[in-house]
């Protein structure tokens, strides 16, 4: 079946450095969401992506789509403390049924 | 605040017992989700209603089922309890169905069940 996975499953940084985690699925992706959970709370959707080769901005944030739509990345860049959570990606393939199948997740742990 | 609640927040049961979790959605979503999250599986897909029809399945036991009432609030059933069902069960909601659609899921608090 339709798997979606995430690396790194960790990453701990300090301060002011940049990020970033990367989703790969095993089937072509009609579309992918990104979502965060911060520490004792629920996911929150961030952002979703659609078309081959997308790229978007959220401020220090800049999530890609690629081209052939069976990966994606979410960059932070000069992290915060603020940005300590979980970040999940979701993909969804029509083609499976359409079902949003989350990745393991990154939990990125920042060092004031 | 997503707007989608759950109830209860905390339940602690013992091997063998069932136990109901309830979720209402959004105002104006018709889909309603329910995802498990323990420590080491992240998020796994459960199962999905769609305006009280069953639209999609995951991997959800047969132990556990689950239903959408007319006023579209559902319910999670999980029975014969294990020591393995201890997690984090959330409910998620969304305008759409999901196919032909791309609407994002609003998460509620979750539901920490304990079996001991």
């Amino acid at each position: 079946g339709q798997q979606v996975m995430q690396i790194p499953q960790y990453q701990h940084v300090q301060e002011g450095e940049d990020f970033t985690t990367y989703c790969n699925s095993s089937t072509t992706l009609s579309n992918i969401q990104w979502y965060k959970q911060r520490p004792g709370g629920h996911p929150v959707f961030l952002i979703q992506l659609v078309k081959s080769g997308e790229v978007k901005k959220q401020k220090r944030l800049t999530f890609q789509f690629g081209e052939a739509k069976k990966n994606s990345s979410l960059h932070i860049t000069a992290t915060q403390t603020t940005d300590v959570g979980t970040y999940f990606c979701a993909g969804r393939d029509y083609n499976q049924g359409g079902k949003l199948i989350f990745g393991q997740g990154t939990e990125l742990s920042v060092k004031p | 605040d997503s707007g989608v609640t759950q109830t209860p927040k905390h339940l602690i049961t013992a091997t063998g017992q069932r136990v109901t979790l309830r979720c209402s959605p959004r105002s104006g979503d018709l889909s309603v989700y329910w995802y498990q999250q323990s420590l080491d599986q992240g998020l796994q897909f459960l199962i999905q209603y769609y305006n009280g029809e069953e639209r999609a399945k995951g991997n959800i036991l047969e132990r556990f089922s689950a239903q959408q009432f007319p006023d579209l609030h559902s319910e999670l059933n999980l029975s014969s309890l294990e020591l393995g069902d201890s997690a984090l069960y959330f409910c998620a909601s969304s305008v759409g169905g999901d196919r032909n659609s791309y609407n994002e899921q609003f998460f509620g608090p979750g539901t920490r069940l304990t079996v001991l």
